[in-house]
């Protein structure tokens, strides 16, 4: 079955420290890959995405993204984190084949910034 | 250039009862998702609207059912509520064709069943 795994549920980060988010994915093919974030009672915003191409991926607010085939893995990572950065982080495939467009999501992680 | 409206923002329903959820979506797109998330859950799928059809639907019932208008607009229904219909539902607009063409999400409407 398909399915999108973010093994962290909880991450505690130091002001300034860097950051990794893990994600894996099982899927038959390379899927299209999505790190949305999301604030308290907020929707979700994008902050990268992977279609083809580099595996290697900037987005936006400083964060980075590496695909890695072979790992089935697509981490999310930010080099110097900020206090605004604590909010909950998710990671989503769509399938190749769909013309539709429909996003699974992981479980999320939840990210906690002290000073 | 106003993003994805959803109205309205928080409601309260008691078990049994229907209701309704709107979308706006944002200008230029045609094709609108609805999403539930339950807390503490990443969203979920539940069907996506286009040309006023649905075209895809996630794992729920039938008490879920929707409608997209002419002006590409959405509502999403809820019958005979349950406690755990209890959630964050998110609609998401985007252009016809595929994930790649990238999705804008509403701040979502928070629904308590009690």
């Amino acid at each position: 079955a398909q399915s999108v795994t973010q093994p962290d549920i909880h991450i505690t980060v130091s002001e300034g420290a860097s950051l990794e988010l893990r994600c894996n994915y099982s899927y038959g093919a390379t899927p299209y890959l999505f790190w949305y974030v999301q604030s308290p009672g907020q929707g979700l915003q994008l902050l990268l995405k992977y279609f083809s191409g580099d595996t290697l991926v900037q987005g936006i607010k400083g964060f980075e993204a590496e695909f890695k085939r072979s790992q089935s893995s697509f981490n999310l990572r930010k080099p110097s984190v900020h206090w605004s950065d604590a909010a909950e982080y998710f990671c989503a495939v769509g399938m190749t084949t769909d013309s539709w467009g429909k996003l699974q999501f992981g479980a999320g992680t939840q990210v906690v910034v002290t000073p | 250039d106003a993003g994805v409206t959803q109205s309205p923002t928080h409601l309260i329903k008691t078990r049994g009862q229907q209701v309704t959820l709107r979308c706006s979506p944002k200008s230029g797109h045609d094709t609108v998702s609805w999403y539930q998330q339950a807390l503490g859950q990443g969203p979920q799928f539940i069907f996506q609207y286009y040309e006023e059809e649905e075209r895809q639907r996630g794992n729920f019932p039938d008490r879920f059912s929707g409608h997209q208008f002419p002006n590409y607009s959405s509502e999403l229904n809820v019958n005979a509520l349950l406690l755990g219909d209890s959630a964050l539902y998110l609609c998401a607009s985007s252009l016809a064709g595929g994930p790649n063409y990238g999705y804008t999400f509403g701040s979502g409407t928070r629904l308590t069943v009690v």
